[in-house]
């Protein structure tokens, strides 16, 4: 598609439950990041993918988080044992391997409501 | 990248009139570029400014750069309703890292 696709919109989850969020990114974007926006906060780093390399995950803030980006394209976040302060919206960004002056194009997230 | 750190954390101002926020940063850039949020969802890329420019406009947007004050404005002339978001800066060091680190932002309402 033309920009960033997220889904689910919206996901309402059980405490102790595990979710997957995805995202698609642009067509030939190389890089896709991952980020967290808790209620009237900035935005969180969690992980980057490049390309084949390695991915920085310095950002996920607990090993209940995982990510993975398969075929160089759609990337699942897998949040395992949901907590309530888990709850957030996980917006997904791509871009090319280096920054354009069209900058990053971010997706309308997926707004997670643990209960 | 380095955060930037957007200033006013909030304003409110009358439809019809211009916005202006800042942003500081801490160390030389490549780029330095702006996004709004509406409603907490997607960010919109707005516009990137170089180092090596001064000022840059687009539509009702203008945005300057000082290096030697490591400092951003961005003006919004004729504000509207549909202008209400949080915008954020993101000083970009090009320094081998693709990472964007945001600040809390400026929250704009556009009062009608």
């Amino acid at each position: 598609g033309a920009g960033v696709s997220q889904s689910p919109s919206n996901k309402v989850t059980e405490k102790g439950k595990d979710v997957e969020l995805r995202c698609d990114p642009i067509s030939g974007h190389t890089a896709l990041y991952w980020y967290r926006q808790s209620l009237g906060q900035g935005l969180e780093f969690l992980i980057y993918f490049q390309g084949n390399s390695a991915p920085d995950k310095s950002g996920l803030p607990s090993d209940r988080f995982s990510a993975e980006r398969t075929g160089g394209s759609v990337s699942t976040l897998t949040i395992q044992r949901t907590q309530q302060e888990d709850s957030a919206v996980y917006l997904c960004a791509s871009s090319l391997a280096r920054p354009s002056s069209y900058g990053y194009t971010f997706g309308s997230g997926t707004r997670l409501t643990v209960v | 990248s380095q955060q930037g750190e957007e200033d006013p954390q909030a304003l409110s101002i009358q439809e019809g009139e211009n916005a202006t926020m800042n942003c500081s940063y801490k160390t030389s850039i490549n780029n330095l570029q702006w996004y709004r949020q509406n409603s907490g969802r997607g960010l919109v890329h707005l516009i990137l400014i170089r180092s090596n420019e001064r000022e840059k406009h687009s539509g009702r947007l203008r945005v300057t750069l000082d290096t030697s004050k490591k400092s951003s404005s961005l003006l919004i002339t004729a504000s509207r309703a549909a202008d209400t978001a949080s915008y954020f800066c993101v000083a970009y060091s090009g320094a081998g890292s693709y990472q964007l680190t945001f600040g809390k932002g400026t929250k704009l309402s556009v009062i009608p």
